[in-house]
């Protein structure tokens, strides 16, 4: 199977700008996350989409949205860009089950920066 | 926020020696993982241990965890250059699998 994929890998913006950002998971995953990643805070969860549905949020403002289509694949968009938002964006998949021994399977990521 | 700590920040060693790594987490968990990260790539799944393991092992890789001092460990053994990357350890949020909190981090440097 192939594996989590990304679009952009990439991707330079400026303040004030918005970006959309997007996964496409593993063929029969229906569950995908979203991390972001900086120096500073580390690793930190945004949210989680099933089934079209956001299950879960992390501590982000609301300028942080995603969704998720019919086929698993899933956006997250950044509206009004700070600098505080570059950082490295990671989708994760996994299987439909609830297990919370369920392994997640990370794509290679978008590398945001804002200028 | 970051589940917990993960020491060392760095460790720098020789090839085919071992390296361990130590997680400390907050909350009680029903298991605890264990990730790679090559140089700001994404997450390669290592290793799961559940609250009731104590030790567990794959290939090269042992994870030890004491719940009662919310700790873990992970130890690689006969390290290679090809082990050098970034080490994490995440615990599942409020039991869902899905919403990771992560340690720190180590970052491991094997010299050949």
């Amino acid at each position: 199977k192939a594996g989590v994929t990304q679009t952009p890998r990439y991707l330079i913006k400026t303040r004030g700008q918005q970006v959309t950002l997007s996964c496409s998971p593993i063929s029969g995953h229906r569950s995908v996350s979203w991390y972001q990643q900086t120096p500073g805070q580390g690793l930190q969860f945004l949210f989680e989409y099933f089934s079209e549905t956001q299950r879960n949020k992390g501590n982000f403002p609301g300028r942080f949205s995603g969704r998720q289509f019919s086929n698993s694949r899933s956006e997250m968009n950044v509206s009004t860009l700070e600098l505080g938002d570059s950082a490295l964006y990671l989708c994760a998949s996994s299987p439909e089950g609830r297990s919370s021994t369920d392994t997640q399977y990370f794509g290679p990521g978008t590398r945001l920066t804002v200028l | 926020s970051q589940q917990g700590e993960e020491d060392p920040q760095a460790l720098s060693i020789q090839e085919g020696e071992n390296a361990t790594m130590n997680c400390s987490y907050k909350t009680s968990i029903n298991n605890l993982q264990w990730y790679r990260q090559n140089s700001g790539r994404g997450l390669v799944h290592l290793i799961l241990i559940r609250s009731n393991e104590r030790e567990k092992h794959s290939g090269r890789l042992r994870v030890t965890l004491d719940t009662s001092k919310k700790s873990s460990s992970l130890l690689i053994t006969a390290s290679r250059a090809a082990d050098t990357a970034s080490y994490f350890c995440a615990t599942p949020y409020s039991g869902s699998a899905r919403q990771l909190t992560f340690g720190s981090g180590t970052q491991l440097t094997v010299l050949p």
